[in-house]
């Protein structure tokens, strides 16, 4: 079975320094990843994915995460966070189906990242 | 990509009452998704609605507590039935949509049972 941690619950980073969200996976083949970002409120948004090629990805909102198959990681990070980043944060992983509109994505338990000024 | 409309977006609800949400789609999908994500916790899929076929649920989901509808490629509802303060949760509409994989939530109806 396939399943996501999260080892961070929460995360507190100054408003302008560096940030890196930790995801580890369980998959017994090639998985999709995703980063999935929810503010207050609100539903969830793609942030970004990685299904193949280059393990460097980049998303939306300055963000990009690096798929490591060794690790068994898709980290995601961000060289400067602002206000507005502050949200929960969900890994997830998904099916490699043949037929797209099978997957079904696994969630991480979230992270909840607060900025501070 | 999708728009996905949830109705309603919130609601109080009576111990033992139903409440059926609705989930509307601007395009037309094949797999339409619900998710769970009870206060504090991630999100759990609960049953994956095909147009013109049951639902299927995940394990610790049944169609009595939870049925769905389907009746048409843009459109489905979820009836939380018999409800107890364990189901206060937000419940989440999903689309798949294009070639990309990327899976598309509505903005989710917020359920609180007294």
């Amino acid at each position: 079975a396939q399943s996501v941690t999260q080892p961070d619950i929460h995360i507190t980073v100054s408003e302008g320094a560096s940030l890196e969200l930790r995801c580890n996976y369980s998959y017994g083949a090639t998985p999709y990843l995703f980063w999935y970002v929810q503010s207050p409120g609100q539903g969830l948004q793609l942030l970004l994915k990685y299904f193949s090629g280059d393990t460097l990805v980049q998303g939306i909102k300055g963000f990009e995460a690096e798929f490591k198959r060794s690790q068994s990681s898709f980290n995601l990070r961000k060289p400067s966070v602002h206000w507005s980043d502050a949200a929960e944060y969900f890994c997830a992983v998904g099916a490699l189906a043949a037929n797209f509109g099978n997957e079904k994505l696994t969630f991480g338990t979230g992270t909840r990242l607060t900025i501070i000024p | 990509s999708a728009v996905i409309s949830q109705k309603p977006s919130r609601d109080i609800c009576q111990r033992g009452t139903s409440l059926t949400i609705q989930c509307q789609v601007d395009s037309q999908v094949t797999m339409m998704f619900w998710y769970r994500q009870q206060p504090g916790q991630s999100l759990t899929l609960i049953a994956t609605a095909n147009q013109g076929s049951e639902a299927t649920y995940e394990s610790g989901f049944v169609i009595d507590k939870f049925p769905i509808s389907r009746p048409n490629l843009t459109f489905s509802t979820l009836t939380v039935s018999n409800m107890s303060p364990e189901d206060s949760s937000i419940y989440l509409c999903s689309v798949v949509t294009g070639t990309t994989g990327e899976l598309f939530f509505g903005e989710g109806s917020r359920l609180t049972v007294l």
